[in-house]
């Protein structure tokens, strides 16, 4: 079974720009949820996906949204984006929440 | 509250054991995971627990869970130049569908 997939691994935006970020979770997990993982503040949650609804949402500004298709796959964006946005993100998925499992994580440089 | 703390650094002879520690602060917690990480990578699930267990052991890991101190630790039998890497500890909030996550501790094996 294949495992999560984000794309794409590496992005290097300017300040004031906006990106998308994409997720395919494994075959079957319907839940999504997103990580950013900074030097600074380590990972920290951003939002939660499950059946193309958002059941819950980390403490990050409006500039960063998400979607779920109904396929699963899902996207987030971050618009506006700022210097403090450089990080690594991570996806992960599930399918009863108890396993968790990671994808490789896009990482975003702004500059 | 959430919070859940790690020691930053841990070294190790190659072939020793290695025991890994933490404490988290949300009694609601349902599962403890922990996670390696190595560099320029995603997250890789090692093992978890349910908050009901007070170990589960898996070929060379050993979790042990206590609960009443909300203290869980990761050992690492015969631990190898490959088990290099950082060890996240996190907690899963099921009400709330997302993980809280330690800061790492960065496991350091030398010969």
């Amino acid at each position: 079974k294949a495992g999560v997939t984000q794309t794409p691994r590496y992005l290097i935006k300017t300040r004031g720009q906006q990106v998308t970020l994409s997720c395919s979770p494994i075959s079957g997990h319907r839940s999504v949820s997103w990580y950013q993982q900074t030097p600074g503040q380590g990972l920290q949650f951003l939002f939660e996906y499950f059946s193309e609804t958002q059941r819950n949402k980390g403490n990050f500004p409006g500039r960063f949204s998400g979607r779920q298709f109904s396929n699963s796959r899902s996207e987030m964006n971050v618009s506006t984006l700022e210097l403090g946005d450089s990080a690594l993100y991570l996806c992960a998925s599930s399918s009863q929440g108890n396993e968790q499992f990671f994808g490789p994580g896009t990482r975003l440089t702004v500059l | 509250g959430e919070d859940v703390e790690q020691s930053l650094f841990l070294s190790v002879r190659e072939g020793d054991s290695s025991v890994i520690n933490c404490t988290y602060t949300d009694s609601s917690s349902t599962y403890l995971y922990w996670y390696k990480q190595e560099p320029g990578a995603g997250l890789q699930l090692l093992t978890y627990i349910f908050s009901n267990m007070d170990m589960k052991q898996d070929q060379r890991l050993t979790v042990l869970l206590n609960k009443k101190d909300k203290h869980l630790s990761l050992r690492i039998a015969d631990t190898q130049t490959g088990d290099s890497a950082i060890y996240f500890c996190a907690e899963f909030t099921g009400g709330y569908n997302k993980l809280i996550f330690g800061a790492g501790t960065r496991l350091a094996v030398h010969p």
